[in-house]
Formats: C-alpha cells, structure tokens, sequence
C-alpha cells in the first residue's frame, strides 16, 4: 500500500509493556522516526532508526525494524500514565519513491492508553 | 523560549474569510513545513520549504498558499476559508543530519 499503517489504539495496564507497530511502504528508506503527540501539543521526536540497524535502545524505549517485512515497532518498558499519548511513526522515502530530501511520510497515530 | 512558534493558537473565523497562520523558528534551519492534522488522518503535509527562494505543493496544497518572508518565518494563509479547513496546523522545521523534524504547538483553527 502506498500509507504508513498503525493501528489507532492500544491500552495497557501501568507497568507493562506497550508495543506500538507500523508498516512502511519504501524499502529504501534511509530513515525511520517514532513522534510523540501529548494532549494539546505539537509533535516530538522519540527516536529514530537508520535503515541499516535492526534494533535501536534508548533507556525504556525499544525499536525493532524488520527491512524485509517493512515492519517496524516501539517497546515501552514499565509503561507509566505519562507515557499515554498519540505515538506516530513516519518514514522518509527515498527519492525513486517519489520522496524529496526531508520530506516525512506520517502514520495516522496510534493512541496510547494506560490505566492505572 | 520555544524554537518553533505559531501564533495564533486558536482562531476562529467565518466561511469566505481570509486568515494567515504565522510560524517563526530561531532553530537557523532552512527547511521549514505545514501540516495540518484531522482526527483519524494524522497529519499531511500541506506546503514545504527548503529555503527562502523555494516553495512546494505537498499532499493537500489546493485552498492554501504559503509565503516564506525570511529563513526563519513561513506563514500559512487560507484565501477564503471553508468550513472543511477546521483543523489543527502545525509548522515544523528540519535541518539536521537525520532530518528530524522539529513542530511547533500547533493552531486550532475553525471555520464556521
């Protein structure tokens, strides 16, 4: 398909781990980012993966990238309430994908949830 | 101070109005963007920038025209606003090695 798929919601328990996941659609893209959205708030960059790593840690944050599937996840360990907000993940294409330099391509957000 | 500033951030205004959005940023980045963001649509890009002298059409450019009046401003104007151009807008820049994008907190805008 030609849009960043992710599922809209996921709730966890506070304490588990969430993973959030994403399909991309450029096999070549050279860049792979998770956004953070907090209520009432603009986007903030997570992290990001280069397309050459399978796995990239960052303290509770976990990203996996599987090139082959063009799949792409984010673990949060010991999920905490101030975890819950929209999480987006977005790629940035390769220019024989119609892409230009810097442009990103979003997901439509998965809302995280975490009760207490 | 925030890098990335959007004023208003809430307007709102009557069908066939014509309203700008104004984004400034003090990040020194040449690559500066407008998104706009619907419930369930995530954001799309609207119009970029890659500096003062270049302006693309992103995915949703039709009703909306851009103006970069310097490196560090990029406004947003709506001609004549139309109820279906409710939405929340962002401004972003980008100018690092990974081209992280850098969002500014947005403008609810409303057209009645």
């Amino acid at each position: 398909g030609e849009d960043v798929e992710q599922s809209l919601f996921l709730s966890v328990r506070e304490g588990d781990s969430s993973v959030i996941n994403c399909t991309y659609t450029d096999s070549s893209s050279t860049y792979l980012y998770w956004y953070k959205q907090e209520p009432g708030a603009g986007l903030q960059l997570l992290t990001y993966i280069f397309s050459n790593m399978d796995m990239k840690q960052d303290q509770r944050l976990t990203v996996l990238l599987n090139k082959k599937d063009k799949h792409l996840s984010l673990r949060i360990a010991d999920t905490q309430t101030g975890d819950s907000a929209i999480y987006f993940c977005a790629e940035r294409r390769s220019s024989s994908y119609g892409g230009s330099q810097g442009n990103l391509i979003f997901g439509k957000g998965t809302k995280l949830s975490v009760k207490p | 101070d925030a890098d990335v500033t959007q004023t208003p951030r809430n307007r709102i205004t009557k069908t066939g109005k014509r309203i700008m959005l104004e984004c400034s940023q003090t990040k020194g980045h040449d690559r500066m963007y407008w998104y706009r963001q619907d419930p369930g649509l995530g954001l799309r890009l609207i119009y970029y920038s890659f500096d003062v002298k270049d302006i693309n059409k992103g995915e949703i450019s039709d009703g909306y025209s851009v103006s970069r009046q310097a490196q560090a401003k990029f406004s947003l104007s709506l001609e004549s606003a139309i109820p279906n151009q409710t939405a929340l807008y962002f401004c972003a820049t980008s100018g690092d090695r990974v081209e992280t994008q850098y969002f500014g907190p947005g403008t609810r805008l409303l057209v009645l």
